[in-house]
């Protein structure tokens, strides 16, 4: 079955602790996604992935590393996690060209204390 | 002013309605278009892509405005189902540059 596996489900941590969020899609997309999703403000799109090692920030990537050193893998990690991260990510794939609509994964619900 | 505008709603209907939203855009390079439905803290799901020449999946139809840059979905004979919210996607492509609209959320009554 297609998809993008994104773990954990949910998460709750401690300020500072450093975290990551796996990403995995079986579909050879090249261009791959991490999104939060917070009340009011919609999807907000943290960093993207043309392909392998290529990388570049969204509209809202502080805090946040990527890395895309293998085609279907794309983690997320926060160095040092504060309050203000604590969120919806979701995860999202899509071959490149522009007809061609994401994939998302299931999410991930991340509570910093 | 914001990239990608949707009236947040909530839109209340009666099963068997027909209920239309709209999505404004901002930047006139943008060059693709989707709707996404999402059901509560679920993920997006692609519901469909916008053509240009508009286009229809069974009781959803979207068209596209170049001129005046907004985006349409149109629901026909409203399901209790189609409860949920319906996310405006924007792509000015080349980068991959995509922006979500906040949605608009629909609720469907009996």
């Amino acid at each position: 079955e297609a998809q993008v596996t994104q773990n954990p489900r949910y998460l709750i941590t401690v300020t500072g602790k450093k975290l990551t969020v796996t990403c995995s899609q079986n579909m050879n997309h090249e261009y791959m996604s991490w999104y939060r999703q917070d009340p009011g403000l919609g999807l907000r799109q943290i960093y993207y992935s043309m392909n392998v090692e290529v990388t570049d920030k969204g509209d809202v990537p502080e805090g946040y590393k990527v890395s895309r050193k293998e085609k279907r893998n794309f983690p997320l990690i926060l160095e040092s996690p504060s309050p203000n991260q604590t969120s919806l990510y979701f995860c999202a794939s899509t071959r490149t060209g522009d007809t061609y609509g994401y994939t998302f994964g299931s999410g991930t619900r991340l509570t910093v204390v | 002013r914001k990239e990608v505008e949707q009236d947040p709603g909530p839109f209340n209907v009666p099963e068997g309605a027909t209920v239309a939203f709209n999505c404004t855009y901002s930047n006139s390079a943008s060059q693709s278009f989707f709707w996404y439905r999402q059901d509560c803290r679920k993920e997006p799901k692609l519901l469909m892509s916008v053509y240009s020449s508009g286009n229809e999946d069974g009781r959803f139809t979207a068209q596209l405005n170049r001129a005046s840059q907004y985006i349409s979905l149109l629901i026909r004979d409203s399901k209790l189902s189609d409860s949920a919210t319906y996310l405006c996607v924007v792509n000015i492509g080349g980068y991959q540059k995509v922006t979500f609209g906040t949605g608009t959320k629909l609720q469907v009554i009996p």
